[in-house]
């Protein structure tokens, strides 16, 4: 139990569909992090929260939409996807957004767009 | 652009024997880094980590020996297990400005422990 806990663990989902991604920490964290990890690539940060609030969004198209309802819950809504979206969604919250404490990870969804 | 970087994808290893993981950086701002060791299908997890006041910093079997003047650092693995063989992220936090709260990965080394 890394204290991070990512559901589903996979999902696939076809282009037209839409489906989201949730993440949950019970750890007292203030930062939660979405990255994205494709075949042979590293670790992409994508969307970073700080206190419920979004202060990073690192280009990512439209199709991706985070929420975060409260400094414990994030979500990542899904829709009109492509194939080369397929890959391993990491959630991660760490006590601040200095990093200086590292992040915990969860387990992450390994989605699959067909 | 890669602030931080693991030229080496993959290092294979005998049991026993020293492994040693190697990490570069560009960014001279940089003051602490940390490892994270990732095994198929879960998120990384935390290893160990250095400050930059610091040239080594040991837990048991790992070592992280810390190059400020080169802009290198390694990890040294000793005895190495078959149970090491995973994947090793070297990161360092961003340490300010718009991008603070970011933590810079390298592209991770598959390392594999045969027996």
């Amino acid at each position: 139990e890394t204290g991070v806990t990512q559901t589903p663990r996979h999902l696939v989902m076809g282009m037209t569909n839409k489906k989201s991604l949730k993440c949950e920490q019970h750890l007292g964290h203030n930062a939660m992090y979405w990255y994205k990890q494709s075949a042979k690539k590293p670790l992409e940060l994508m969307f970073v929260y700080n206190f419920k609030e979004q202060t990073e969004n690192n280009s990512v198209p439209s199709r991706f939409s985070p929420e975060c309802p409260n400094s414990s819950h994030l979500f990542l809504h899904l829709h009109t996807l492509q194939p080369e979206d397929s890959a391993l969604y990491l959630c991660a919250s760490s006590q601040d957004t200095a990093g200086l404490y590292g992040y915990t990870f969860g387990s992450g969804t390994r989605l699959t767009v067909v | 652009d890669q602030q931080v970087k693991q030229n080496s994808p993959s290092l294979s290893v005998q049991e026993g024997r020293i492994s040693i993981l190697n990490c570069d950086y560009t960014n001279s701002m940089f003051d602490y880094f940390l490892w994270y060791k990732k095994y198929p299908a879960e998120g990384p997890t935390f290893l160990i980590s250095i400050s930059s006041i610091k040239d080594k910093n040991e837990d048991g079997r790992f070592t992280v020996f810390l190059n400020k003047s080169a802009k290198h650092l390694s990890l040294h693995i000793v005895p190495s297990q078959p149970g090491d063989s995973a994947v090793y992220f070297c990161a360092a936090p961003s340490s300010g400005g718009s991008t603070l709260g970011r933590l810079y990965f390298g592209r991770g080394t598959q390392l594999t422990v045969w027996p």
